[in-house]
Formats: structure tokens, sequence, C-alpha cells
């Protein structure tokens, strides 16, 4: 059925790099796209979100990227802190389900100092 | 900042034993949503109310009920427990703006069925 998916399964990088994380999704209808992280024995917690209008949003020192031609978004982490590992999933909300968030596959990240 | 709370963070129980599981949003906060995240999986939506009244339903079982109440707090019913309930079980909440709103989850209770 219809998904929202990663590319990558596992992430490793040194402190300091640029981190990105992929996303696909299948379904066109979808407007809402979120990221959250997921330590471990947590709850998701918000990272940064953008709505189906909007190509690139930026937050502290997190960038999301969405391109709706391909249906791909990803997640850029500036700068990345061993306190950034941890899970990351993207979610879409789908404008037939209100609220309701469909996640994706996760992505660990992994931060060597 | 006041976040989702969940009661109790840890549960144990025998097979065809019942649990209930609770869940107090952010203040103010009229919209609770309930996920279960089984090991090494994302989160699935399990259902969802808006004041009071439930407003999404997603995969849950016939054998879980939820109901939210007049202070907004939601609490999760199972009954006949399964070994494959194990998972961990997130609340979500947010307030409905008439955009697409923010949801906060809440730590999760951790539910084992031996």
């Amino acid at each position: 059925g219809e998904s929202v998916g990663l590319h990558l399964p596992t992430l490793s990088v040194q402190e300091g790099d640029n981190s990105i994380i992929n996303c696909a999704y299948s379904n066109s209808a979808s407007d809402y796209f979120i990221w959250y992280k997921q330590e471990s024995g947590k709850g998701p917690q918000f990272i940064i979100d953008i709505r189906s209008n909007m190509d690139k949003r930026q937050g502290q020192r997190v960038t999301v990227l969405l391109n709706k031609t391909v249906k791909h978004l990803s997640l850029q982490i500036a700068a990345t802190q061993p306190g950034d590992s941890a899970v990351y999933f993207c979610a879409e909300n789908r404008g037939t389900s209100y609220g309701k968030l469909t996640f994706g596959q996760g992505t660990i990240l992994t931060v060597h100092p | 900042a006041a976040g989702v709370i969940q009661s109790p963070r840890h549960l144990i129980k025998e097979k065809r034993e019942t649990a209930t599981l609770k869940c107090y949003p952010i203040p103010r906060h009229d919209t609770v949503y309930w996920y279960q995240q089984g090991p090494g999986q994302d989160p699935q939506f399990l259902i969802s109310f808006y004041e009071k009244m439930q407003s999404d339903k997603g995969s849950i079982p016939d054998r879980f009920s939820a109901q939210q109440f007049s202070d907004y707090h939601s609490e999760l019913n199972m009954s006949s427990l399964e070994l494959g309930d194990s998972a961990l079980y997130f609340c979500a909440s947010s307030l409905t703006s008439g955009e697409r709103d923010t949801q906060y989850f809440g730590p999760g209770t951790r539910l084992t069925v031996l």
C-alpha cells in the first residue's frame, strides 16, 4: 500500500560533519510532512515540519527540503553533535485524514566524537 | 514547558488480562492521538479524539477501546491481551488551529505481555 519510507536505515557521521537523512513518500495527496527524533526509550520529539506549498524550511541547525516532483524529502543537520544520535522518522499527514500521522521507517543516526 | 504525561511508564500483564493506559495532554490541547510502536518498528496510528469525540481511527484491534474525558485526558483500554500486544504505546496531543497541528508525543508506556 501507500507508505512513507526511508532510503537508508543507518547513517554514521563524525562530530562536526553535516548529516543528510532521506525519505520517500508515495502518496501525492500528502501535504504536510514532519521530522521526528526518537532517542532510546523516549517518545518522538518534533524537529521541524514543512507544508507542500514550500520547498525548503530552516530551523536551528536543521533544514528540511521537499521535492514534490520526485516525492522526496530530506533532513539536513548541520555540525552534527553526539547528542544528535537517535532514530529519525519522517511522517506525513494526508489531506484525507486530518491529524493522523503515517510514519516511515526510521534511520539510525550515529555521531562519532 | 509542560509535556504530555503518560502512565504507567511500564506495565507487565499476562495473556488474556486487561490493561488501561492513561494520557494527560499538554494543557489547553484538545486533541489526543494514540500510537503503537513495536520493536524496531515505526509508530502506527491507533485512534484519535477531538473534543471528546473520536476523530479518526487506524489499525486498532476490536479488543481495544479508548475515550477522551471532559478534562481532555484519554485512556486506552486493552482487553484479552495477546503476546503481540507487547509494544510501546505513545500518546500525542495537539491544539487544533484549523491548519496542520503539530503533534507532541509523550514518553510512552512500555507494555509487556507474558
